[in-house]
């Protein structure tokens, strides 16, 4: 079963710390990997996206990499600030082999929480 | 651009009620998608749209849900009769075309069924 698991469930650290979540799954084949950070109250908004082939992006302070072969990722999130005080949820899109239907699904991680504390 | 609108933004009514959440795409992209947000279970992708056409119902929950997109630049989700464990946050997202390319969401709908 395709199946995506973050860890940890939460994690507080202090401003200006460095933090890594980790993201494990058991989809396969799969086409991308993303990173999303959803504030309180908001809808998700895209950090990054990765292909297979990829092994690492950036975007700011957030560094996204993958291991295909582990099928491994982790976010990365350098010199935290207050304003990081998010969700952040991994989200993986199967391989499709037809267009639509349920191959085409992207399966979801529950997410961590992350608090930055002054 | 104003992003992915959606109405209203909070919704409380009583169970066995008929509930209608509206989405407005971003303009000139042509996949739209519901999707529901619970604490238990994350985000789940209900339904999606190309070019109005539903193309993956599988995530809807049951008979009591549907979907509708008469155009590109509106979709309905109906709940009907809704229940207490429909309570969730409702989000629409849009992208330029299918499940792959950069989605972008709505600020969600919250509702509440006592």
């Amino acid at each position: 079963k395709n199946q995506v698991e973050q860890s940890p469930q939460s994690l507080i650290i202090l401003e200006g710390k460095n933090c890594t979540l980790q993201c494990n799954y058991t989809v396969s084949p799969f086409s991308n990997l993303r990173w999303y950070k959803q504030d309180t109250g908001r809808g998700p908004v895209s950090l990054t996206i990765m292909t297979f082939s990829e092994n690492t992006k950036s975007n700011g302070r957030y560094t996204a990499t993958l291991d295909a072969d582990t099928k491994q990722s982790s976010l990365h999130i350098t010199a935290s600030q207050l304003s990081d005080s998010a969700s952040y949820i991994c989200v993986v899109s199967p391989k499709e082999a037809n267009y639509g239907g349920s191959q085409g699904n992207l399966i979801f991680g529950k997410g961590t929480k992350l608090s930055v504390k002054p | 651009d104003a992003g992915v609108i959606q109405s209203p933004r909070h919704e409380v009514t009583e169970m066995g009620q008929e509930v209608t959440l509206r989405c407005k795409p971003i303009s000139g992209h042509n996949s739209l998608f519901w999707y529901r947000q619970t604490m238990m279970r994350g985000l789940e992708l209900l339904i999606y749209f190309n070019n109005n056409v539903p193309i993956d119902d599988s995530g809807m929950p049951e008979d009591r849900f549907s979907a509708k997109m008469p155009n590109a630049s509106f979709s309905t989700l109906k709940i009907q009769p809704s229940e207490p464990r429909d309570s969730a946050v409702y989000f629409c997202a849009s992208s330029l075309w299918g499940v792959y390319n950069e989605q972008f969401f709505g600020p969600g709908t919250r509702l509440t069924v006592l």
